[in-house]
């Protein structure tokens, strides 16, 4: 079956430091990759997405590349902020799937000033 | 815009009464999902829809039910509430394999 694999949290940054937060997956077919992010009180919202081998998705200053050789699709931002502290959930959809997604743990950031 | 809208942020309810969680949706999407989020445990899918009248059991159904009778409503029924579900509830739709849109969910406590 399909899995997600997040880096463990919590992450705890200084404000302006850069971001990685890693991601591998595991599927059966061709998947689409995304990064939600949860703020506090909130559901989950797209950040991100890629749907083939080598698209980078981006949005907000956060960048992540599909990556078919490692299976991977790492979140990275250079310069976060404190408006950025969330909860960031890496996920899969195969399109077989009736839309059904494959989340990770989930990994909480914290920004301090 | 998209939106999904969940009827409740907070309920508070029993043990052992019928709880009835609903979430609509104005995208038209054949796809709706019921998840359960707890500290610790990610998020956790309990039924989900890819039609109407039709329900699939995800990763912890036991203990709940869900309707579908129109495209736009998938509600969650907790048929005996126990302390146990005492969680935070989000629902999702999507069509084929794009993202997900999610309801700002229900905290639910079950005294």
């Amino acid at each position: 079956g399909n899995s997600v694999t997040q880096m463990e949290g919590p992450v705890t940054l200084s404000e302006e430091a850069f971001l990685t937060i890693n991601c591998t997956y595991t599927a059966t077919g061709y998947p689409s990759l995304f990064w939600y992010v949860q703020y506090p009180g909130e559901g989950l919202q797209l950040l991100l997405k890629a749907t083939k081998a080598d698209d980078k998705g981006s949005n907000k200053g956060f960048e992540a590349t599909y990556r078919k050789e490692t299976t991977s699709f790492h979140l990275e931002k250079g310069s976060v902020q404190v408006s950025d502290s969330a909860v960031y959930f890496c996920a899969l959809t195969e399109s077989t799937n009736a839309g059904k997604s494959t989340f990770g743990d989930g990994t909480t950031l914290t920004v301090k000033p | 815009d998209v939106k999904v809208t969940q009827s409740s942020r907070y309920l508070v309810k029993r043990t052992g009464e019928k709880v009835f969680l609903e979430c609509v949706q104005d995208m038209d999407h054949e796809n709706m999902f019921w998840y359960r989020q707890d500290p610790g445990l990610g998020l956790r899918l309990i039924y989900f829809s890819y039609d109407v009248k039709m329900k699939e059991k995800g990763d912890i159904p036991e203990g709940y039910s869900v309707s579908r009778e129109k495209k736009e409503r998938f509600s969650l029924i907790l048929e005996s509430a126990s302390t146990n579900q005492t969680s935070m509830y989000l629902c999702a739709s999507t069509y084929s394999n794009q993202p997900q849109h999610f309801g700002d969910g229900t905290r639910l406590s079950i005294l």
